[in-house]
């Protein structure tokens, strides 16, 4: 069945530096969500993705689909201690799968 | 109700013991989705409804999960002779429509410590 893959688990920032989650997926994805949970809170959805190649932005978040529909950034410029927190890709095949999660944490 | 409401929040059970785990679907959704998650893994797949009828329950680990939503709105997630293993944070989500491009609203979950 359909496995999502993120990389890294862990991802210790310096307040103000940029960094990248990556996301793959072993299967083509009609779509990809992107969610975050703070510590001790649950997933809240931040954007989605459906065209291949497409790139969204929130304020400093990018978020990019890969050509093949497989796989999906998150990009974090100028970080800071509101971004602290686990962030999650979910693809969805025939059903919403989860990946693992990056945990940011950052030091000011 | 403004969010998707779970109860009890937190849950302690004995091994062996029946729990029952509710979930209040933010009004008008029609999916609702139940995820386990693990301490420090993203949440897993367990069941699916679409108003009424459960579409899918390949995530079910075993028998002794069962799941219903008997009105198309509140769902109860239901594990029997609990086991230490069953340990973790019970997700429920709501979305308002049945298309893959529906965004899911989370609950805070129900954390359950199997003793």
């Amino acid at each position: 069945g359909q496995q999502v893959m993120q990389i890294p688990q862990y991802q210790h920032v310096q307040e103000g530096e940029d960094f990248t989650t990556y996301c793959n997926s072993s299967t083509t994805l009609s779509n990809i969500q992107w969610y975050k949970q703070r510590p001790g809170g649950h997933p809240v959805f931040l954007i989605q993705l459906v065209k291949s190649g497409e790139v969204k932005k929130q304020k400093r978040l990018t978020f990019q689909f890969g050509e093949a529909k497989k796989n999906s950034s998150l990009h974090i410029t100028a970080t800071q201690t509101t971004d602290v927190g686990t962030y999650f890709c979910a693809g969805y095949d025939y059903k919403l799968s989860f990946g693992a999660g990056t945990t940011v944490t950052v030091r000011a | 109700g403004a969010g998707v409401s779970q109860s009890p929040r937190y849950k302690v059970a004995k091994r062996g013991q029946d729990v029952a785990l509710r979930c209040d679907p933010i009004s008008g959704h029609v999916s609702l989705f139940w995820y386990q998650q693990a301490l420090g893994q993203g949440p897993e797949f367990l069941t699916y409804f679409q108003n009424e009828a459960q579409l899918d329950k390949s995530g079910l680990p075993s028998d002794r999960f069962f799941a219903e939503r008997p009105e198309g709105s509140v769902s109860t997630l239901k594990i029997q002779r609990t086991q230490q293993e069953d340990s973790a944070v019970y997700l429920c989500a709501s979305s308002l429509g049945w298309e893959s491009n529906e965004k899911l609203f989370f609950g805070s979950g129900t954390q359950l410590s199997v003793l």
